[in-house]
């Protein structure tokens, strides 16, 4: 069945980076899309970033196309989200869902990254 | 900048019916913002129920359904059961741009 695996957690310094991955079970990874959401500890979910895993098209929400890149590997079957330049309000929980035309499917389970000093 | 709103926080009773809504400042919600719903139980990963608009997937309940209705996105639930006490959050499209509503949360008392 499709299922989207993300990489374990994450602790970074502020102004490092980060590269979460999302590799994806189940179905023909370039078929689909793959958009990325976070959610900060207590607070509700916020649209990141989008890639065509067939093209490598991305669209980004205004708030990330500064620090952050979304890229695919098909050979793979794996999304990746790069995130630069962190700070303590990137620490939250970060996930990937399969995503076509609109509509969106399946979740990863979700990747804490952790910003402290 | 867009704003997506939802109820705060609704409390329905065990088999009964609740609607939440999802609304724009930009103006009334239509298909062409192709909406989608998610559920998120505490300390879980969120899940897809409804796509563009009124579309379930294999694993949503029936019980759960949406539509446009006044110029909103809306999810119904009937027959609310113990385990649909959550978080919902709404999703709109604007020229591939999306936004997510801030959530409702759901008490089943």
């Amino acid at each position: 069945q499709v299922q989207l695996v993300q990489s374990g957690a994450e602790v970074q310094k502020p102004g490092a980076s980060v590269k979460v991955s999302c590799k994806a079970y189940g179905y023909t990874f370039s078929s689909y899309g793959v958009t990325w959401v976070r959610q900060a500890p207590g607070k509700g979910l916020e649209w990141m970033a989008w890639v065509n895993a067939h093209d490598g098209n991305t669209f980004y929400a205004q708030n990330f196309q500064d620090r952050v890149t979304v890229t695919t590997d098909p050979s793979t079957n794996t999304a990746y989200l790069e995130m630069r330049s962190l700070r303590s309000d990137d620490t939250a929980m970060y996930y990937c869902v399969r995503d076509y035309d609109y509509i969106c499917g399946s979740w990863g389970q979700g990747t804490l990254v952790t910003v402290s000093s | 900048q867009t704003v997506v709103t939802q109820e705060t926080s609704l409390t329905v009773s065990p088999g009964g019916t609740v609607t939440l809504t999802c609304a724009s400042t930009t103006g009334a919600v239509t298909s062409g913002n192709f909406p989608n719903w998610f559920q998120q139980r505490p300390g879980q990963a969120p899940r897809t129920l409804i796509y563009r608009t009124n579309n379930k997937h294999s694993w949503t309940p029936a019980r759960f359904s949406g539509s446009l209705l006044g110029g909103k996105a809306t999810l119904t639930l009937s027959g609310v059961q113990p385990e649909d006490e959550a978080d919902y959050y709404c999703l709109l499209n604007f020229q591939n741009n999306w936004f997510f509503g801030g959530g409702t949360k759901l008490t089943v008392l």
